[in-house]
C-alpha cells in the first residue's frame, strides 16, 4: 500500500505570494499523481492530472512537477480565492494528509 | 454534464450497516473508462479514499476498510451503493460519492452521516 505525506501540514502566506506544496510517495507511482483543492463547505475540486496537466479550466498559476516518488504543487501567484486546503492523490485511491494554504 | 448525489440515512446506531446510494445523472454508471468511487472525510480532518467500482464492475476496497465495505452498482437505476458494517463513531464522516476519470472528476456535494446511539 502507498502512503502519501504532504508538507507543511499548514503554509501562512499573503496573497500575491509563491505557494510551494510537496507531496511524498512512499513507492514510485511514475506520473499518476492528481492534485485537489478543497475550499470550506465545498467538495473536491482537481487542479492537476498526471502530475503536471492542468484540468479543465484551471488557471496557469497552477502547476504541478514531479516523477517517482517527489512531486510538487505550485501556486505563481496566490488570489484570495487560492487560500483552501490541498490533497494529492495516487491512481484515483490513497490521499495525502493535505495541506491548508491559510493568510498571513 | 455529470452530476452526482449521494443519499441515505444521517444517522445510524453503532454497530449498525450504513447503506449509502449515490445516484449519477447527464452520464451512464456502465459507460466509459471511469472509476466510480466513495471518500470520506470526517469533521475536520482529511480526505480517506473508502473504495472504486470499476466500469466493468471490479471493486478496489482501502485495505483498512475492506473486511467492512461492499460497493455496488445498479446499472437499470444508474446508481451506485456503498454498505459500511459495525458502524462506530469513528466512521462520524461527510461521506462523498465520485466519478474519478485519467483526466476529470465529478463529486457529489457530499451526505453527513453520523453514528450515534
Amino acid at each position: 500500500e502507498t502512503v502519501l505525506t504532504q508538507s507543511p501540514a499548514t503554509l501562512s502566506l499573503s496573497p500575491g505570494e509563491r505557494a510551494t506544496l510537496s507531496c511524498w510517495a512512499s513507492q514510485d507511482v511514475s506520473t499518476y499523481l492528481a492534485w485537489y483543492q478543497q475550499r470550506p463547505g465545498q467538495a473536491p475540486r482537481l487542479l492537476i492530472y498526471d502530475a503536471s496537466r492542468r484540468a479543465t479550466g484551471i488557471p496557469a498559476r497552477f502547476s504541478g512537477s514531479g516523477s517517482g516518488t517527489d512531486f510538487t504543487l505550485t501556486i505563481s501567484t496566490l488570489e484570495p480565492e487560492d487560500f483552501a486546503v490541498y490533497y494529492c492523490q495516487q491512481r484515483s485511491i490513497t490521499f495525502g494528509g493535505g495541506t491548508k494554504v491559510e493568510i498571513k | 454534464q455529470v452530476l452526482l448525489q449521494e443519499s441515505g440515512p444521517g444517522l445510524v446506531k453503532p454497530s449498525e450497516t450504513l447503506s449509502l446510494t449515490c445516484t449519477v445523472s447527464g452520464g451512464s454508471v456502465s459507460s466509459g473508462s471511469y472509476y466510480w468511487s466513495w471518500i470520506r472525510q470526517p469533521p475536520g480532518k482529511g480526505l480517506e479514499w473508502i473504495g472504486n467500482i470499476y466500469y466493468s464492475g471490479g471493486t478496489k476496497y482501502n485495505p483498512s476498510l475492506k473486511s467492512r465495505v461492499t460497493i455496488s452498482v445498479d446499472t437499470s437505476r444508474n446508481q451506485f451503493s456503498l454498505r459500511l458494517s459495525s458502524m462506530t463513531a469513528a466512521d462520524t464522516a461527510m461521506y462523498y460519492c465520485a466519478r474519478l476519470d485519467h483526466d476529470s472528476s465529478a463529486w457529489g456535494q457530499g451526505t453527513q452521516v453520523t453514528v450515534s446511539s
